[in-house]
């Protein structure tokens, strides 16, 4: 079993939901992750945060906001999504605050479909 | 820029045959790490190995081993006696030493499928 804990497993939204998406992790790790997946592709990095505090945007739309409340938890909060936005959504988590020389801790993802 | 080359974007083969990935990569840097994720049909990525720029010895863990050569820059991945758990989407990363701005680049994949 994965110690990064995802939910929801799928999750089917219109363009004009709201909804937001939840990663938990109890292994102390320091830095959190959101990353997009789109099927056959690799893992594309969204944000990082490190310390609880937003250390990396990789030019997100804004309709994509993220959200750390306290050092085991992450959100992703959705808005006003785009069918091109379906995708699964992965939340991980490392010790070191990079993941220069950290591994990654996944976890199972959420399956998003915009429709 | 970094780089990750993942030739390999499918790999059939039957159970119990050895079969090897290959991995590629590019980078101005001299410090860097390589790892391998295994990403089974469940979506989670499972963190496999990690090893430095400057350790350059091969790993062996039970049925996985791995050959880091800087002179061709390759890391690839052999699984001996290849079994159907085996099966998964394979990513070769590096993630290089750039203070403030440290980013994992994941390769292509190599889709592996373990036959019966």
């Amino acid at each position: 079993d994965t110690e990064v804990t995802q939910t929801p497993k799928h999750l089917v939204m219109g363009m004009t939901n709201k909804k937001s998406l939840k990663c938990e992790q109890h292994m102390g790790h320091r830095a959190m992750y959101w990353y997009k997946q789109k099927a056959k592709k690799p893992p594309e990095l969204m944000f990082v945060y490190s310390y609880e505090k937003l250390s990396i945007n990789e030019s997100v739309p804004s309709r994509f906001s993220p959200e750390c409340p306290n050092s085991s938890l992450l959100n992703l909060h959705l808005h006003a999504l785009q069918p091109e936005d379906s995708a699964l959504y992965l939340c991980a988590s490392s010790q070191g605050t990079a993941p220069y020389n950290s591994p990654l801790h996944f976890g199972n993802g959420t399956r998003l479909t915009v429709t | 820029a970094q780089k990750v080359t993942q030739a390999q974007t499918e790999i059939s083969v039957v159970e119990k045959e050895d079969v090897t990935l290959d991995c590629v990569y590019e980078t101005r840097d001299t410090t860097y790490y390589l790892f391998w994720y295994k990403q089974p049909p469940s979506g989670e990525l499972v963190f496999l190995i990690r090893r430095n720029s400057f350790d350059e010895q091969n790993e062996i863990s039970g049925r996985y081993s791995w050959n880091f050569q800087k002179s061709t820059s390759s890391f690839n991945f052999t699984i001996t006696a290849s079994q159907v758990v085996d099966s998964a989407v394979y990513f070769c990363a590096l993630s290089e030493r750039n203070f403030g701005n440290e980013k994992l680049t994941f390769g292509t994949g190599t889709r592996l499928t373990i036959i019966p």
